[in-house]
């Protein structure tokens, strides 16, 4: 399977800490993206990064890429109870459309 | 942004029955249309590709005799699970995306929950 990694699987932390969630994939890409879940809900795109960049901020959110370990992490700072969700990288390859997903971060803010 | 709606929002049937589910873009023109599958707790798993016009693409392991695809128009994508069963039951979310861009920009429908009894 090309199916990335996320670690870690579930992660709880008090409202106001920083949360730091990491993605790994197995081939090279073109783009990397993170999408964020509420339960039962659709995916919600929060930031692309490029496979020739390294790092990517947005509002609260910074995204780094390294891709000699073939890994991504997203950090989500001074978290809020509104963050609880689940998070997953997709990576899309050179000459593919395709997004593959990986198998995401729970995420529990407890206020 | 770009909206894509799902119709219907969950839905429940009894074994045997077939189910249809759309998925539409509602302000701009889909050229290629996702569906995924997730189950609870699970990620999202790519079941096949849909080019409007053309027949779709199905990922290994997926029976495209049993999950009927339509991509008939440029905003309208259709699911049909035929002959369901219980282990069909699932979260089926449809993504679109427009022909150009700078990047793979995929926009995500809110999600079908399927319950087969």
């Amino acid at each position: 399977s090309q199916q990335g990694e996320e670690d870690p699987q579930a992660l709880s932390i008090q409202e106001g800490e920083n949360a730091t969630m990491n993605c790994s994939y197995k081939t090279s890409i073109n783009n990397l993206q993170w999408y964020r879940q509420n339960s039962g809900r659709g995916l919600v795109h929060l930031i692309l990064i490029r496979s020739n960049e390294r790092e990517k901020h947005s509002g609260r959110l910074r995204v780094t890429l390294d891709t000699s370990k073939k890994s991504s992490s997203l950090l989500i700072t001074a978290s809020r109870a509104a963050d609880t969700a689940s998070y997953f990288c997709a990576t899309d390859h050179f000459g593919n459309e395709k997004l593959t997903f990986g198998t995401g971060t729970r995420l529990t803010i407890i206020p | 942004g770009a909206v894509v709606s799902q119709h219907p929002s969950w839905v429940i049937c009894k074994s045997g029955t077939s189910v249809k589910i759309e998925c539409r873009s509602l302000d701009f023109q889909a050229t290629t249309m996702f569906w995924y599958r997730q189950f609870p707790k699970q990620s999202l798993m790519l079941m096949a590709t849909s080019n409007e016009g053309s027949k779709a693409t199905y990922e290994q392991g997926v029976e495209k005799d049993k999950f009927l695809i339509n991509h008939a128009s440029l905003t309208l994508s259709t699911l049909t699970v035929t002959s369901a069963h219980p282990e069909d039951s699932s979260f089926y979310i449809c993504s679109a995306k427009s022909w150009g861009g700078f990047y793979n920009e995929q926009f995500f429908g809110p999600g079908t929950r399927l319950t087969v009894l």
